[in-house]
């Protein structure tokens, strides 16, 4: 079975420095996916970044960015220039690449870390 | 981009009844759709996997019988919550992954949630 851990339960940092969230997994799979998903208050959940396990660039999406690591099963999430608006929880998750199109594609969520963006 | 539609947002039911949450997909077709549940400040927790026209795969611990869901048509799955009690009383979310998944490059697509409160 997969798992997925964040040991970061809280995180603070000042408002246009650099934060990174933590996450490390442990699967047998070698084709999966990881994913940083981002729950603000609204509790609505917003995709921020997602990696393919075959690739070996890290993703960025402008301010966001990862840092893969897959011999070591760690995948960091790294914000810059923080903003106020980056103010949620943030959740890392897992999910295997069926082989097959009728398998499921199951998605496993870490704890959570809760990331407060300070004025 | 893909829209999920998740109705109602919150609901408050009386011990003993029962209760639907539906979930829709508005711009895609979507043959898999999971069920979610999260408790106050914690993680999302996979509770079954619905699919169009067979029965839905709960996860281990989760009672069938007492959540219900029926995934009806390609754009439309329900969670029943069949004689709710207060330990029943959480946030509930669906996702969604779209049929032509691969062009999509393979994300779920999550509502934005339904709270229940079972007094």
């Amino acid at each position: 079975a997969q798992t997925v851990t964040q040991s970061q339960p809280e995180m603070s940092v000042q408002e246009a420095e650099t934060v990174t969230l933590s996450c490390t997994y442990d699967t047998s799979e070698s084709n999966y996916y990881l994913f940083w998903y981002k729950q603000p208050p609204s509790r609505q959940m917003i995709l921020v970044i997602r990696q393919e396990a075959y690739k070996q660039q890290n993703a960025t999406e402008n301010r966001f960015s990862v840092n893969f690591q897959k011999a070591a099963k760690s995948f960091s999430l790294k914000i810059s220039d923080s903003q106020l608006g980056d103010t949620a929880m943030y959740f890392c998750a897992f999910m295997k690449r069926p082989l097959r199109m009728d398998s499921s594609y199951k998605l496993i969520f870490g704890s959570g870390t809760r990331l407060l963006v300070r004025p | 981009g893909a829209v999920v539609s998740q109705h109602p947002s919150w609901v408050i039911c009386k011990s003993g009844t029962s209760v639907k949450i539906e979930c829709r997909s508005l711009d895609f077709q979507a043959t898999t759709m999971f069920w979610y549940r999260q408790f106050p400040k914690q993680s999302l927790m996979l509770m079954a996997t619905s699919n169009e026209g067979s029965k839905a795969t709960y996860e281990q611990g989760v009672e069938k019988d007492k959540f219900l869901i029926n995934h009806a048509s390609l754009t439309l799955s329900t969670l029943t919550v069949t004689s709710a009690h207060p330990e029943d009383s959480s946030f509930y979310i669906c996702s969604a992954l779209p049929d032509r998944h691969l062009a999509t490059n393979e994300k779920l697509f999550f509502g934005s949630g339904t709270q229940l409160s079972v007094l």
